[in-house]
């Protein structure tokens, strides 16, 4: 099964803080994508990557940027955090038939 | 409009009820359909990919309409377990980018 893992489940950062989210996948997929969750809003895609070093914005981009400086990672950067960034974030892996999504990480920034 | 609606929901059905999802898409340019389910505080998972010919997973049948845009969901005799949030999710045609609905709540009441 591929594995998709996100470095923390729950994310507490005060306004003005550089965050950083990992994401880990295992199984040698080119297309990485980060996603946020908010209730009414459903999933709103923020960047992704079709691979190494490439990267492409999503429909949420600002605010935010990403890195991939290797195939398996993929780095969700919020260069100044603030509180409307307070969200469930979540990064996934695709294959030809659908996504992998890892566990999430719950922000909240104060 | 958004790219793709779902029923608003909640579904609160008994047990062994019969239940139906509507989901439509504006792009008629899209090329895959899926349903995912998610689970409170837990992330989206594949439940089923939905072909032309609509096919069937056990219980859970779903259909495409590419005429009117239209895919649907149907779950029989459902559990308590069947309780989450349904995801329609439609590909377009060029990418890996992949489009989620906002969800349909589905709760199933013993």
């Amino acid at each position: 099964d591929v594995k998709v893992t996100q470095s923390s489940r729950y994310l507490v950062k005060r306004t003005g803080e550089k965050v950083f989210l990992e994401c880990v996948q295992d199984m040698d997929h080119e297309n990485m994508f980060w996603y946020r969750q908010d209730p009414g809003l459903g999933l709103r895609l923020i960047y992704f990557s079709y691979d190494v070093k490439m990267k492409e914005k999503g429909d949420i981009p600002e605010g935010y940027s990403v890195s991939r400086e290797k195939k398996e990672r993929f780095s969700l950067i919020l260069e100044s955090a603030s509180t409307n960034q307070t969200s469930m974030y979540l990064c996934a892996s695709s294959f030809s038939y659908g996504y992998t999504f890892g566990s999430g990480t719950r922000l909240t920034v104060v | 409009r958004k790219e793709v609606e779902q029923d608003p929901g909640p579904f609160n059905v008994p047990e062994g009820a019969t239940v139906a999802f509507n989901c439509t898409y504006s792009n008629s340019a899209s090329q895959s359909f899926f349903w995912y389910r998610q689970d409170c505080r837990k992330e989206p998972k594949l439940l089923m990919s939905v072909y032309s010919s609509g096919n069937e997973d056990g219980r859970f049948t779903a259909q495409l309409n590419r005429a009117s845009q239209y895919i649907s969901l149907l779950i029989r005799d459902s559990k308590l377990s069947d309780s989450a949030t349904y995801l329609c999710v439609v590909k377009k045609n060029y990418g890996q980018n992949f489009v989620f609905g906002p969800g349909t709540r589905l709760s199933v009441l013993p």
